[in-house]
């Protein structure tokens, strides 16, 4: 079974902290990314990597950075934590050739106080 | 860019029944149209997909179809369950450079028994 693991299920950060959130897969897969969930508003793509130090912007990277240094990690950061990032941060991966076979990590619940 | 618009967003249906969750993608280039189940406080996962080169794939009581012309695609629960319940997510695969995955908004089913 593949696995992505996020290093945290619940963080609570106050406003203008940096945060770090981490993500782990163990398949090798080329692909990783970063969604965010609301209700209503599903999952939104905030970034995405298909290798190492390679990074491309989703629908929504403003006030978002990312850190790929090794294929297995995948790093969200937020520069400077805001109230309106209070979210279900989501992480997965896919092989290169399959993006659309994602395997999600349990999601990280962060609320900025 | 690419738009995907899902409805209902919630459905109720008594034990039994059929269920019917219907989605909409804006770019005609999108080939690849996966589905995902969440359970409640559980990661999303991959339960169906379909290719835009087949209009039709079921497995067991959950089918797929899609209609390239029209530009939707719909996802068919026959025989609900209890079990069933959960979110669903549409989504469609854009090639924007890098395949990558839109989703929509979700539809939250509950089967009553």
């Amino acid at each position: 079974d593949v696995k992505v693991t996020q290093s945290s299920r619940y963080l609570v950060k106050r406003t203008g902290e940096k945060v770090f959130l981490e993500c782990v897969q163990d398949m090798d897969h080329e692909n990783m990314f970063w969604y965010r969930q609301d209700p209503g508003l599903g999952l939104r793509l905030i970034y995405f990597s298909y290798d190492v130090k390679m990074k491309e912007k989703g629908d929504i990277p403003e006030g978002y950075s990312v850190s790929r240094e090794k294929k297995e990690r995948f790093s969200l950061i937020l520069e400077s934590a805001s109230t309106n990032q209070t979210s279900m941060y989501l992480c997965a991966s896919s092989l290169v050739f399959y993006p659309g076979k994602a395997f999600f990590g349990q999601g990280t619940r962060l609320t900025v106080v | 860019g690419e738009n995907v618009e899902q409805h209902p967003s919630t459905l109720s249906v008594q034990e039994g029944d059929s269920a019917v969750i219907k989605c909409t993608y804006s770019d005609s280039a999108s080939n690849y149209f996966p589905w995902y189940k969440q359970e409640l406080g559980k990661r999303p996962q991959l339960i169906i997909d379909i290719r835009s080169n087949v209009g039709e794939k079921k497995d067991q009581r959950i089918a797929v179809t899609l209609n390239k012309t029209a530009k939707h695609f719909s996802l068919h629960i026959t025989e609900t369950q209890p079990e069933d319940s959960a979110v669903y997510f549409c989504a469609a695969s854009i090639n924007t450079g890098f395949q990558k995955l839109v989703f929509g908004t979700g539809t939250r089913l509950l089967v009553s028994p």
